[in-house]
């Protein structure tokens, strides 16, 4: 079946600092590839997707390539921002209309000023 | 407010207890999902619906009924709470976007078993 591996939390880091959050997938077929986040006490909100081998998703400055040579989708931001602490879900689903979604763990991010 | 809706936002009950959380969206979306979002577990499938009356099991069904009378409403029944009940429960609906499709969850319902 279909997984989703993300790095495991929690990570801290300073205001203006680089962030990467891993995330590798095990998948059958050719899934899209998402990436949620969670503020505190919300629902998850879709923060980026790519739908294909090689594509870049990009949203609020955060970036995630669809990488299947390594199946991976890793996140990335160059500065973050204390607003940017939250919890952060890789996903994958199937590009069918009876396909589930699978999650990560969630990795949860804490920016310090 | 177009979206989806829970209610209640928090609840505390009492083992053996039959307990129902709501789920009303205000778009037309065919598919519905219901998680349960734990510590150390991520999101876990409870039951999904692909429209109105056609419902279906998930990972971690146990314990746990849906109906969907409704295209727009999506209730998820514990039939009699439990301790290892106790969580965060999220309901979402999914949209075509594109190539993908793409879900868009409530705000969740955060429940207590005691």
């Amino acid at each position: 079946g279909n997984s989703v591996t993300q790095m495991e939390g929690p990570v801290t880091l300073s205001e203006e600092a680089f962030l990467t959050i891993n995330c590798t997938y095990t998948a059958t077929g050719y899934p899209s590839l998402f990436w949620y986040v969670q503020y505190p006490g919300e629902g998850l909100q879709l923060l980026l997707k790519a739908t294909k081998a090689d594509d870049k998703g990009s949203n609020k400055g955060f970036e995630a390539t669809y990488r299947k040579e390594t199946t991976s989708f890793h996140l990335e931001k160059g500065s973050v921002q204390v607003s940017d602490s939250a919890v952060y879900f890789c996903a994958l689903s199937p590009n069918t209309n009876a396909g589930k979604s699978t999650f990560g763990d969630g990795t949860t991010l804490t920016v310090k000023p | 407010d177009a979206g989806i809706t829970q209610s209640p936002r928090y609840k505390i009950t009492e083992t053996g207890r039959q307990v129902t959380l709501m789920c009303h969206q205000t778009w037309s979306h065919s598919y519905m999902f219901w998680y349960r979002q734990d510590l150390g577990h991520g999101l876990r499938l409870i039951y999904y619906s692909a429209a109105a009356d056609i419902t279906d099991k998930g990972e971690v069904s146990d314990g746990y009924v849906v109906s969907r009378s409704k295209t727009e409403n999506f209730p998820l029944t514990l039939e009699s709470a439990t301790r290892s009940q106790t969580s965060v429960y999220f309901c979402a609906s999914r949209v075509r976007a594109g190539a993908s499709y793409e879900q868009y969850f409530g705000p969740g319902t955060r429940l207590t078993v005691t």
